[in-house]
């Protein structure tokens, strides 16, 4: 059964820019990439979404190569209130399926 | 402020005995989502309403029923919950089903089963 992967977790200084990437070998033609950020004992929060190359919001950015195979999300300049696990959420065999997730330490 | 609300943030339940969670929204979505939330997991869709239409996924027990009487309101019921089912359940709405509209999550309701 094909799943859609995430680094279990990852530490990062304040201030730098950190990089999570998603592995969806079966994403489906057609859909999305999106991205979720959750706190403890808080429901997922809409982080950012794309479909290929590259898309910027406020908070975020999301690369996608050519093959739509991964993705990863830019989290520029981190701070403490960063800390959280990261979620991205695709479409494969005709189901939306969260990846695995991301916990991401954010240490001062 | 538009939103999806989730009663009671917290449940406890005995093995075996019946139990309902509530999810409401303000959103006037037209998809109702209701997910298992295990320990440092990620959210397992159990099924998702597409107005009055029930999608049920292949591998959610017979145990997890799902109402959905009106465009606001979803109910979660765990027939007979055993230890195992003790989770964070998160109701989620989107304005259509499609992988290009967001979902918005509710804060969820913890289950405890003793």
């Amino acid at each position: 059964l094909a799943k859609t992967t995430q680094p279990i977790s990852m530490d990062s200084y304040e201030g730098q820019e950190v990089n999570i990437t998603c592995s969806h070998n079966n994403i489906a033609t057609n859909d999305y990439i999106t991205w979720y950020q959750q706190f403890p004992s808080q429901g997922p929060r809409f982080i950012i979404q794309g479909y290929k190359t590259k898309v910027t919001n406020e908070v975020a950015s999301l690369f996608i190569p050519a093959d739509r195979k991964s993705s990863t999300l830019s989290l520029p300049r981190v701070s403490l209130s960063d800390t959280a696990v990261y979620y991205c959420l695709v479409g494969v065999n005709e189901k939306l399926t969260f990846g695995t997730g991301t916990r991401l330490t954010i240490i001062p | 402020d538009a939103m999806v609300i989730q009663n009671p943030r917290y449940q406890v339940t005995q093995f075996g005995k019946p139990v309902t969670l509530s999810c409401s929204q303000t959103l006037n979505h037209n998809v109702m989502y209701w997910y298992q939330q295990k320990s440092s997991q990620a959210p397992k869709l159990l099924f998702h309403y597409y107005d009055k239409d029930f999608n049920n996924e292949a591998d959610t027990p017979d145990n997890f029923q799902s109402r959905r009487p009106n465009t606001s309101f979803c109910f979660l019921d765990i027939r007979s919950p055993g230890l195992g089912d003790a989770a964070m359940y998160l109701c989620a709405t989107s304005r259509d089903g499609d992988s290009d509209t967001e979902q918005y999550f509710g804060p969820g309701t913890r289950l405890t089963v003793t």
